[in-house]
């Protein structure tokens, strides 16, 4: 059972480009939760996903940011007119229907 | 969610027993403790969970006192690969409760 995939590994945009970050969850994992790390800080929640659906998104900035979670394929992160603030590791989880929270190696993302 | 309290940094030898304290006065009824370890540039990795009194595992043990307020968490005879920040969580054990990560404990080992 392969772990959490996500990628790109390593993301470099300009500002105003857009930014499409894919995670894989771990197989018969239905729940995916999205984070977003600042250097030598801890993971600040962004927003969590079923099958299909945005349970909550309390933790997304309201503008630019968007998630889905699509019947089939990867959930997708997109980043619109992306900034420099946005530059941090985003890193996805999945879980099965327990809080067991598996962690991919994240997406690097680095806004010129 | 509760909030968690850390030391920010610890310094350790090989070979030594590591314990990482985390403070959660206002923990729920229903929370469970968990611990991540974080090497750089890599993803979070479960550690250890527990709920009440004593749990462990190939890695590491939890223990968590009476009146659950706080926990330990105990890395027998580090090696220089256990360097990596830990994080100590508190919360439900059912879906959809999003971990709230603080700081972490930075814990360096060293030769």
């Amino acid at each position: 059972n392969a772990g959490v995939m996500q990628n790109p590994r390593h993301l470099v945009r300009r500002r105003g480009q857009e930014a499409r970050l894919r995670c894989s969850p771990m197989k018969g994992h239905s729940h995916v939760y999205w984070y977003r790390q600042l250097p030598e800080e801890g993971l600040k929640f962004m927003v969590y996903l079923q099958k299909e659906n945005i349970i909550d998104e309390s933790g997304m900035p309201k503008e630019r940011f968007s998630a889905e979670f699509p019947k089939e394929g990867p959930s997708i992160l997109r980043i619109q007119q992306v900034v420099r603030g946005d530059s941090a590791a985003y890193f996805c989880a999945s879980s099965p229907d327990v809080n067991e929270q598996f962690f991919g190696p994240g997406t690097r993302l680095t806004v010129l | 969610l509760a909030k968690t309290t850390q030391p920010i940094s610890m310094d350790s030898y090989e070979g030594q027993e590591v314990n990482i304290t985390c403070s959660h006065n206002n923990i729920a009824t229903n929370d469970y403790i968990t611990w991540y370890q974080q090497f750089p540039s890599q993803g979070p990795r479960f550690i250890i969970q527990g709920y009440k009194t004593k749990v462990t595992n190939e890695v590491a043990s939890l223990f968590i006192p009476a009146d659950r307020k706080s926990s330990t968490l105990t890395l027998p005879r580090v090696s220089l690969s256990d360097t990596a920040v830990y994080y100590c969580l508190v919360g439900p054990a059912e879906n959809g409760q999003n971990f709230v990560f603080g700081p972490g404990t930075r814990l360096s080992v060293l030769p």
